[in-house]
């Protein structure tokens, strides 16, 4: 499988809107509604950001946001701080029921 | 509070077989009725899936790793256990224990990861 497609590195400054993307197929990203986002910070695991393509766990901040227009997913990012300098992963659950995740996309916040 | 901690060795040789566990305290893998598996990161590099595990055993592996690994869990010692096979440098990464989530209450599936284990890095070299 294929692993999803992002930009490597993205940034902005604080109290801007920045938007990641994430490319796949339609047996990943444009198939079911089971794509997400994570967020990593440095020498940490990964944290649950977005599921179900828009919804957020409760203990997430309403500043992240995510979409789908076919067969890519995006997550933006309001009112930038700079604690969510970080590296951030899509990922679906496909139709061959494997994950696949994207290569990441590195956040810089000026 | 459920909490994952992964154990192995740190260094393997090429060609050997990597052997790592997840020890799992604050739920019952054998009660729970979910999904549990393994994630890794190779240096500087990005996420990849490894596989899932149900509590009842049924697996779902990586296809591009299917032919080298196998993910099981022991209830008798609340564990879930690792193995890939004939490793290289390139399976040089942290790996890291997870518990999948479907987000829908009595639903288990593997779409997300709620859970993770802090890591352990795995050096492949001889």
């Amino acid at each position: 499988q294929s692993a999803l497609t992002q930009p490597a590195s993205v940034s902005g400054s604080p109290g801007q809107s920045i938007t990641i993307s994430c490319t796949g197929s339609s047996s990943d990203i444009g198939g079911d509604n089971y794509v997400s986002w994570y967020q990593q910070h440095p020498g940490e695991a990964p944290k649950l950001l977005i599921f179900d393509v828009t919804k957020r766990p409760s203990e997430v901040s309403t500043r992240f946001s995510g979409s789908r227009a076919a067969n890519t997913a995006s997550l933006t990012i309001s009112g930038l701080q700079t604690e969510d300098e970080a590296d951030y992963y899509c990922s679906a659950y496909t139709s061959s029921h494997t994950l696949v995740f994207g290569g990441g996309t590195k956040l810089t916040v000026l | 509070q459920l909490q994952l901690q992964e154990s192995g060795p740190g260094l393997v040789k090429p060609s050997e077989t990597l052997s790592l566990t997840c020890a799992v305290s604050g739920d019952s893998i054998k009660s729970s009725r979910q999904y549990w598996g393994w994630i890794r990161q190779p240096p500087g590099k990005g996420l990849e899936w490894i596989g899932a595990i149900y509590t009842s055993g049924t697996t779902y592996y990586n296809p591009s790793l299917e032919s080298r690994i196998t993910i099981s869990v022991d209830t008798s010692k609340n564990h879930l256990s690792l193995r890939l096979s004939s490793v290289t440098a390139a399976d040089t990464a942290v790996f890291y224990c997870v518990r999948y989530t479907s987000m829908v209450p009595r639903w288990s599936d593997f779409y997300y990861i709620d859970v993770w284990g802090k890591g352990t890095t795995v050096t492949v070299s001889s």
